[in-house]
């Protein structure tokens, strides 16, 4: 079965602190789809990245980065210079390869950034 | 564009009464699911269609439960008769396959209350 591990269950740094969120996933199948999304205080799921299990590249997306390592298991994101904004609960979610889609979540990290 | 769009955002209702949340998905999506997100077991995957055929039902906790898509631009949630323990945030979400490679958009989501 599939399962997503965000041991962070809350973050607190000041601002400007880079911060890492961990995640890692456990599933048997050789294709799969790796994603983040945001939570912020206002209640939607924002979608953040989509990463698929034969991209090992990482990706930086302004503030933003990915770091996807298939030999752990891992899909880390890290922000670099935080900001208040950033404040919300980020999470982890892994797919099925095929047709479904159904997302498998973590339990997700709050995270929050004092100024 | 427009995203996923849920009614209504907020509903309070009494134990017993039947409460009906709607969705009307992204234009030319073909997959649809219902997520709840409740604290004691995150976000969980209820029901999901494709091509407004419900394909996995097996999230649906019980017979109080039905979820119904008439057509391609809507559907909705019933939960009848209502229970304390409903209380949950409701998200409907979409996806493209084809276009969006299986990446999953989210609505603000409606966020229920039973008393």
């Amino acid at each position: 079965a599939q399962k997503v591990t965000q041991a962070q269950t809350e973050i607190s740094v000041v601002e400007k602190e880079d911060v890492t969120l961990d995640c890692v996933y456990e599933t048997r199948d050789t294709t799969y789809y790796l994603f983040w999304y945001k939570q912020p205080p206002s209640g939607e799921l924002v979608f953040l990245i989509r990463r698929n299990s034969f991209d090992e590249q990482n990706e930086i997306s302004g503030r933003y980065s990915w770091n996807f390592q298939k030999s752990t298991s891992s899909f880390n994101f890290t922000i670099t210079a935080s900001q208040v904004v950033d404040s919300a609960v980020y999470f982890c979610a892994l797919s099925e390869p095929q047709g479904a889609q159904k997302l498998v979540f973590g339990q997700g990290t709050r995270l929050t950034i004092n100024p | 564009d427009a995203g996923v769009i849920q009614s209504p955002r907020h509903e309070v209702t009494e134990m017993g009464q039947e409460v009906t949340l709607r969705c009307k998905p992204i234009s030319g999506h073909d997959y649809l699911f219902w997520y709840r997100q409740t604290m004691m077991r995150g976000l969980e995957l209820l029901i999901y269609f494709n091509n407004n055929v419900p394909i996995d039902d097996s999230g649906m906790p019980e017979d109080r439960f039905s979820a119904k898509m008439p057509n391609a631009s809507f559907s909705t949630l019933k939960i009848q008769p209502s229970e304390p323990r409903d209380s949950a945030v409701y998200f409907c979400a979409s996806s493209d396959w084809a276009f969006s490679g299986n990446t999953i958009y989210f609505g603000e989501g409606s966020w229920l209350t039973v008393v």
